[in-house]
């Protein structure tokens, strides 16, 4: 069956390291999406991708970045890790038809 | 810019009475519309979309939500509670043109009590 994973599902990290949260999806979905999850705001839109090479910004792509090398995966880096983004972070993706949008099971990141 | 406002913060309603979980949007143009639910330490699951048509949308685990356009709203709602469905709920919200990204409400926590 197709599936989205992410991982890792806990990741404790320090302060000023970079981290690669992954994410892999086998729906063949050219559409693929980065949130974080805090309490009181709901998810926020981070980073997406329309396709290979095609990357975007959302509300709070500060200190983030994604890039697209091929279908299945879209890794999400922090540059500089900050105890800011101390957050769950979820992974979905979309096909350009059917309008589903499938979520990974997240990952807890704690920055201290 | 769209959004998505889900103005009660946490629902409480006794198990089988009726539960409403209310959802306003603004989006330029028409909407797809979409409603998850998130149990503890877990991901989000799928509950029932609106696309086009009927008004009325039926979903999983026997909820339905009333798309009203002149209203931008769309609630979700469920005829008898249950305890399992205690949860926080999302709606979700994009336009039929532009960013194909979901925006999401802030949830709503539904505590249903025994």
């Amino acid at each position: 069956d197709a599936e989205i994973t992410q991982s890792p599902r806990h990741k404790i990290t320090e302060t000023g390291r970079q981290v690669t949260l992954a994410c892999h999806q086998t729906w063949n979905h050219n559409n693929m999406f980065w949130y974080r999850q805090d309490l009181g705001h709901g998810l926020r839109l981070i980073h997406y991708s329309y396709g290979v090479q095609d990357t975007n910004k959302g509300e709070v792509s500060d200190g983030y970045s994604v890039s697209r090398s091929n279908t299945e995966d879209l890794p999400l880096t922090l540059e500089s890790a900050a105890s800011s983004q101390t957050s769950v972070y979820f992974c979905a993706s979309s096909g350009d038809r059917n309008y589903g949008y499938t979520f990974g099971s997240g990952t807890r990141l704690t920055v201290v | 810019a769209q959004s998505v406002a889900q103005p009660e913060d946490q629902v409480n309603v006794a198990e089988g009475n009726p539960l409403t979980v209310k959802c306003t949007y603004s989006v330029s143009g028409n909407p797809y519309l979409f409603w998850y639910v998130q149990y503890p330490n877990r991901g989000l699951q799928f509950l029932l979309k609106y696309i086009t048509g009927d008004n009325l949308v039926k979903g999983s685990y026997g909820f339905e939500a009333e798309f009203n356009k002149s209203q931008t709203s769309f609630h979700l709602k469920k005829p008898s509670a249950l305890v399992s469905d205690s949860a926080l709920y999302f709606c979700a919200v994009r336009g039929y043109t532009g960013r194909r990204a979901l925006t999401f409400g802030s949830g709503t926590r539904l505590q249903v009590q025994p």
